[in-house]
């Protein structure tokens, strides 16, 4: 079972340009999570999905991102236009929707690391 | 207060020893704790999961939770240098409906020497 994939690995941009940031859940996998970690800071949530519906965008810093996940399958993170503070390694993870320890059981991708100059 | 607190350490322990990493959340109202393991520059990965007071082993790890003292470790014994990684401790509050997000911790590093 293939696991949870990011594109790109690594993205260096300029402030002001715009970023989009793919993951690829693992099949089956009706949750989808947007994660975020900046430089000396813990991991934090960003936003949920339950197939292609937004459950909780809670955790999103500003109207600067958009995040989609067309058909319920991948999801894009845009970030526009990028600031300095965006920088950080952003993670997806996934999880299946059905008994409560599956739906907690998050796997996670490997991240991109987002470097705004 | 963070919602979830490490000692960041790093935390050195020689092979074979028994290495002990603890973790405090604030929100009482938490229901699921984990366990993840981060090699540099790789995702984190879920070595254990617990719902309940009490000690949960799996292998060589040993997951405690205290939620009267809103408490919860991870004990990992006959180290190895392949253990040595960042420890995450993340809690899921579970307030209803289907958002399990997690609230992680800034995680411990470990370092076990050979």
């Amino acid at each position: 079972e293939a696991g949870v994939t990011q594109f790109p690995s690594h993205s260096v941009i300029e402030k002001g340009q715009t970023v989009t940031l793919r993951c690829d859940p693992i099949s089956g996998h009706d949750n989808l999570y947007w994660y975020r970690r900046v430089m000396g800071k813990e991991i934090k949530f960003l936003l949920h999905f339950v197939k292609e519906s937004k459950q909780d965008e809670s955790g999103m810093p500003n109207n600067r991102f958009l995040a989609e996940r067309t058909g319920g399958t991948y999801s894009t993170l845009k970030v526009q236009p990028a600031e300095l503070e965006d920088s950080g390694v952003y993670f997806c993870a996934s999880s299946y929707e059905d008994t409560q320890i599956r739906k907690e059981t998050q796997y996670f991708g490997p991240g991109t690391r987002l470097l705004v100059l | 207060q963070k919602e979830v607190e490490q000692n960041s350490g790093p935390l050195s322990v020689p092979e074979g020893a028994i290495a002990s990493l603890n973790c405090t959340y604030s929100d009482r109202g938490s229901q699921s704790f984990f366990w993840y393991r981060q090699y540099s520059g790789k995702s984190p990965e879920l070595i254990m999961f617990i719902y309940s007071n009490g000690d949960k082993e799996d292998g060589r790890f040993t997951a405690q939770l205290n939620k009267a003292s809103q408490y919860v470790s991870l004990l990992i014994r006959d180290s190895q240098p392949s253990d040595s990684a960042t420890y995450l401790c993340a809690v899921i509050r579970n307030s209803g409906g289907s958002n399990y997000k997690l609230t992680f911790g800034k995680g411990t590093l470990l370092t076990v020497n050979p």
